[in-house]
C-alpha cells in the first residue's frame, strides 16, 4: 500500500512568517511530487510541482523534494491570511498517468 | 466553457438507490480519475480511467461502478448507495504532461 504522511495540524504560524509543511512517502518508485491547496468547501488547486532532488521556487513557494529520504516540503515565505487552508501532499509514480496519491492534509493557519 | 464540471454539485439519496456523478472535461485530457474526501481520510482513489474504454480500481473501488465510452466523460455509479458512501466527490483530469485538474466536487449524503 502506497503511503503519503503529514502532520494534519494545524499550523499556526503569525503573519509575514515562514510556513513549513512536511511530507514522507512509501513508494521509492514514486517520481513526480505535487503540492496542492484546498480552501474549506472547495477543489484541490495545483500551487507547486517538483520532479528531482533541490529546490524549486515560485514567487513566495518553495518546494524542496530528498528522494533518498523520501521526503517533500513546501515553504511559505511571508505568510498572509490568505495562506490559510489546507495543504495537501500528493505523490505519483513514472508513469503520466499514473493516479495521485494523497496525503490527509496539513491545516495552516496564519493569523494577522 | 473549457474546464472540468461535475454535477450534480449536490444531491440527497436514499439507501438503496442507484445514483450517478457526471463528470465532463473539455481538454481531451487522456487519464481521469475519481476521489473521494472524508474528514480523516484526506482523499482516496476510486477509480481512474488511462483512456476511453480502460479503467482501473483504485483504493476504494467497492460499491462504486465507472465507465469511459467517450474520452470526455467518466460517470461515477453507486449502485446501491450505503450511508458510508456519504462524501465528497471530486473527479479529476490530466493530460500527457500536464497537471491534473479537480472539478468543484460533488456533495453526496446518503440517508
Amino acid at each position: 500500500q502506497k503511503e503519503v504522511e503529514q502532520n494534519s495540524g494545524p499550523l499556526s504560524v503569525p503573519e509575514g512568517a515562514i510556513a513549513s509543511l512536511n511530507c514522507t512517502y512509501s513508494d521509492r518508485g514514486s517520481q513526480s511530487f505535487f503540492w496542492y491547496r484546498q480552501y474549506s468547501g472547495k477543489s484541490p488547486e495545483l500551487i507547486m510541482s517538483i520532479y528531482s532532488n533541490g529546490d524549486k521556487e515560485d514567487g513566495r513557494f518553495t518546494a524542496q523534494l530528498n528522494k533518498a529520504s523520501q521526503y517533500v516540503s513546501l515553504l511559505i515565505r511571508d505568510s498572509q491570511p490568505s495562506d490559510s487552508a489546507t495543504y495537501l501532499c500528493a505523490v505519483g509514480g513514472d508513469q503520466a498517468g499514473t493516479a495521485l496519491i494523497f496525503g490527509k492534509g496539513t491545516t495552516l493557519s496564519v493569523s494577522s | 466553457d473549457a474546464g472540468i464540471t461535475q454535477s450534480p454539485r449536490y444531491k440527497i439519496t436514499e439507501t438503496g438507490r442507484q445514483v450517478t456523478l457526471m463528470c465532463h472535461q473539455t481538454w481531451s485530457h487522456s487519464y481521469m480519475f475519481w476521489y473521494r474526501q472524508d474528514l480523516g481520510h484526506g482523499l482516496r482513489l476510486i477509480y481512474y480511467s488511462a483512456a476511453a474504454d480502460i479503467t482501473d480500481k483504485g483504493e476504494v473501488p467497492d460499491g462504486y461502478v465507472v465507465s469511459r465510452s467517450k474520452t470526455e466523460n467518466f460517470p461515477l455509479t453507486l449502485e446501491s448507495a450505503t450511508r458510508s458512501q456519504t462524501s465528497v466527490y471530486f473527479c479529476a483530469s490530466k493530460g500527457t504532461n500536464t497537471e491534473a485538474f479537480f472539478g468543484q466536487g460533488t456533495r453526496l449524503t446518503v440517508v
